[in-house]
């Protein structure tokens, strides 16, 4: 499968405790992005890699989340100090070039107890 | 502010019958605007993007349309099957920030058989 890939799938965890989300995107793809989406909605933008550059980061990434892309390649995501208002889906996505369309991965499904 | 707003929040339709949904934005200045299909616990997938210039595209049973004028745009859904149940989200690209896309809310259509 050469699609974006992302693990784990589901992550329960503890209010208070640091949580790491990792992304596998097609191999070719230089963008990469994080969404956070809850249910009902679309998703929302977190930040934006072009290969290991964080070229934009939304105001919804508080201090507590962090990015990284370490050589341009796989991405993670970290959350500290999770809240329970951080439950929700966290998508990845690559792409290739600008308008082309987002290949998503299938999300990490995080609650928050 | 770039908004995205969908209509209607949710349907229902029997098999084999059509169905279209809407989309209007008021992003500025408009890049390109796609249709993605998002299945219960799963990324979304892309159906359609277009530029300022088309009006129409169409991938399989799915139709999507655009009138830049009017900030509108539409998605087609003929001879329904039961594996269209799904949400349909409208994203629109701005000019200069092709990476900050914004999203509609979803239409979650239902097919029943």
């Amino acid at each position: 499968d050469t699609g974006v890939s992302q693990d784990p799938r589901h992550k329960i965890t503890k209010r208070g405790q640091n949580v790491t989300f990792r992304c596998d995107p097609i191999s070719e793809h230089n963008r990469l992005y994080w969404y956070r989406q809850t249910l009902g909605q679309g998703p929302e933008f977190l930040t934006y890699f072009q290969n290991e550059a964080q070229l934009e980061k939304s105001r919804l990434l508080s201090n507590r989340f962090s990015a990284e892309r370490p050589k341009g390649s796989f991405s993670t995501l970290e959350i500290q100090r999770t809240e329970q208002g951080d439950s929700a889906m966290y998508l990845c996505a690559s792409s290739p070039s600008a308008n082309s369309p987002l290949h998503f991965g299938n999300g990490t499904r995080l609650t928050v107890t | 502010k770039n908004q995205v707003e969908q209509s209607p929040q949710s349907l229902i339709i029997l098999e084999g019958k059509n169905c279209t949904l809407q989309c209007n934005y008021t992003v500025s200045p408009f890049s390109n605007l796609r249709w993605y299909k998002q299945d219960t616990g799963r990324g979304p997938v892309s159906l359609t993007i277009m530029t300022f210039s088309e009006n129409t595209k169409s991938n399989g049973r799915y139709t999507a349309t655009l009138d830049a004028d009017t900030k509108q745009s539409s998605l087609h859904i003929t001879a329904s099957q039961l594996s269209d149940s799904a949400s349909y989200i409208c994203v629109v690209s701005a000019w200069g920030n092709d990476y900050k896309l914004s999203f509609g809310a979803g239409t979650t259509v239902t097919v029943r058989a």
